[in-house]
């Protein structure tokens, strides 16, 4: 069955440093997102990808963020001068089409010190 | 804006029994999703159930089905015959038609007792 793939499973970083959440949605999926959930605490919308270009962001999604389909298979997530609190799984999923169920990968755990 | 509430922070069953985990939300819009997520220590988020808003039928998934009251704005998750395996925690989320992002409450933590 196919699946979200998300790399890597853990990342430790220095705070002010930047880092790239990769992903890699279901091949036929058209729809992709990033959500964020931090120990504890409910998940939340970071960004919404559809044609190449940004749906819709969140209050959250400011400008130390940047998504990317560089290749027409990887989506990525890039965090540039990482502060303590960005410390969260982070999820990416997927959909062929809008409204129907959202495929999750399993997770990118990211730790800033 | 749209909100999802789940007010009960944890549930515990019996296996075998039957438990019912409470979600209310609210909007304005007339066209809309409704899903249990779960989530299990692995912590990987797997749909458990979806409802359309349009549908007055509940939505059923095996031992899964749903109450869905579009006039109260509720959407409970009622989980018959309970297995261990279905410990994890619970989410529900909202997806409106117009913008297609998940709005989740804030969880449930379900624990089976064997």
């Amino acid at each position: 069955e196919p699946e979200v793939t998300q790399t890597p499973s853990h990342q430790v970083t220095q705070m002010g440093q930047e880092v790239i959440l990769r992903c890699v949605p279901i091949s036929n999926h058209l729809y992709f997102y990033w959500y964020r959930q931090i120990l504890g605490q409910k998940v939340e919308f970071l960004v919404s990808f559809y044609n190449n270009e940004i749906s819709e962001k969140s209050e959250i999604f400011d400008d130390q963020f940047s998504v990317e389909r560089p290749d027409g298979s990887n989506f990525t997530l890039k965090i540039r001068s990482t502060k303590l609190e960005d410390s969260a799984m982070y999820f990416c999923a997927s959909t062929w089409t809008r409204n129907n169920e959202q495929f999750f990968g399993p997770g990118t755990r990211l730790t800033v010190l | 804006a749209q909100t999802v509430t789940q007010s009960q922070p944890e549930m515990s069953v019996q296996e075998a029994e039957t438990v019912t985990l409470s979600c209310t939300y609210d909007t304005s819009e007339s066209d809309y999703y409704l899903f249990w997520y779960k989530q299990p220590p692995s912590r990987q988020m797997i749909l458990v159930i979806r409802q359309e808003a349009y549908k007055q039928q509940n939505a059923t998934e095996n031992r899964f089905s749903v109450n869905f009251q579009k006039a109260a704005k509720s959407f409970s998750l009622k989980i018959s015959d309970s297995q261990l395996g279905d410990a994890a925690m619970y989410f529900c989320a909202y997806d409106t038609g117009a913008n297609s992002k998940l709005t989740f409450g804030k969880g449930i933590t379900l624990s089976v007792r064997p």
